[in-house]
């Protein structure tokens, strides 16, 4: 079946790189998610990225996706404070309109 | 991306009673809406889809008599979680699906359910 791996936790200096792995089943996925949800809110569309394409870059994101691992990573670059969140990797089901599978989401903590 | 807005932001009720929670797309209209239940420090399960003017389609294990869905227009559907207990404690999202060809989603906020 559909399923979304990532790692639970990741603890990171501030203006360090965060590195933000994940795994999925689903080599039929079109597009593949990262979402960022704050404490107590909805979860924030961050970036995501075509499955044909290798590398995304947006600001301080950079998206790398090796499909046939069917690994996914979120970098972060100069992480600060406010990027403390949890970040989900998700990917579009191929079985429904528009379903997505999420990972568990990996808790970023930054520390000064 | 749309603007999705839930209320209540939370909500505390007693054993026994029912409780609605309206999901509202305020930037346009959707004729799918998503509901999800998260449990503290897990991830988002998709509980059903909500359909304007048909029924919802709900995930296996989600009891559709106890979580009713209603998707009444094109910009509101509503989550009514029925005689609640207290496992029924948990974290209420709705989303939207995206028109941009993007196959996302877009997220309310969420509403907290406390049942006492």
């Amino acid at each position: 079946g559909e399923d979304v791996e990532q790692s639970l936790f990741l603890s990171v200096r501030e203006g360090d790189s965060s590195v933000i792995n994940c795994t999925y089943t689903d080599s039929s996925s079109t597009y593949l998610y990262w979402y960022k949800q704050e404490p107590g809110a909805g979860l924030q569309l961050l970036t995501y990225i075509f499955s044909n394409m290798d590398m995304k870059q947006d600001q301080r994101l950079t998206v790398l996706l090796n499909k046939k691992d069917k690994h996914l990573s979120l970098r972060i670059a100069d992480t600060q404070t406010g990027d403390s969140a949890i970040y989900f990797c998700a990917e579009k089901s191929a079985g429904g309109y528009n379903k997505l599978i999420f990972g568990a989401g990996t808790r970023l903590a930054v520390h000064p | 991306g749309a603007v999705v807005s839930q209320h209540p932001s939370w909500v505390i009720c007693k054993s026994g009673t029912s409780v609605k929670i309206e999901c509202r797309s305020l930037d346009f209209q959707a004729t799918t809406m998503f509901w999800y239940r998260q449990f503290p420090k897990q991830s988002l399960m998709l509980m059903a889809t909500s359909n304007e003017g048909s029924k919802a389609t709900y995930e296996q294990g989600v009891e559709k008599d106890k979580f009713l869905i209603n998707h009444a227009s094109l910009t509101l559907s509503t989550l009514t979680v029925t005689s609640a207990h207290p496992e029924d404690s948990s974290f209420y999202i709705c989303s939207v699906p995206g028109t941009s060809g993007l196959e996302t989603q877009y997220f309310g906020p969420g509403t907290r359910l406390l049942v006492l």
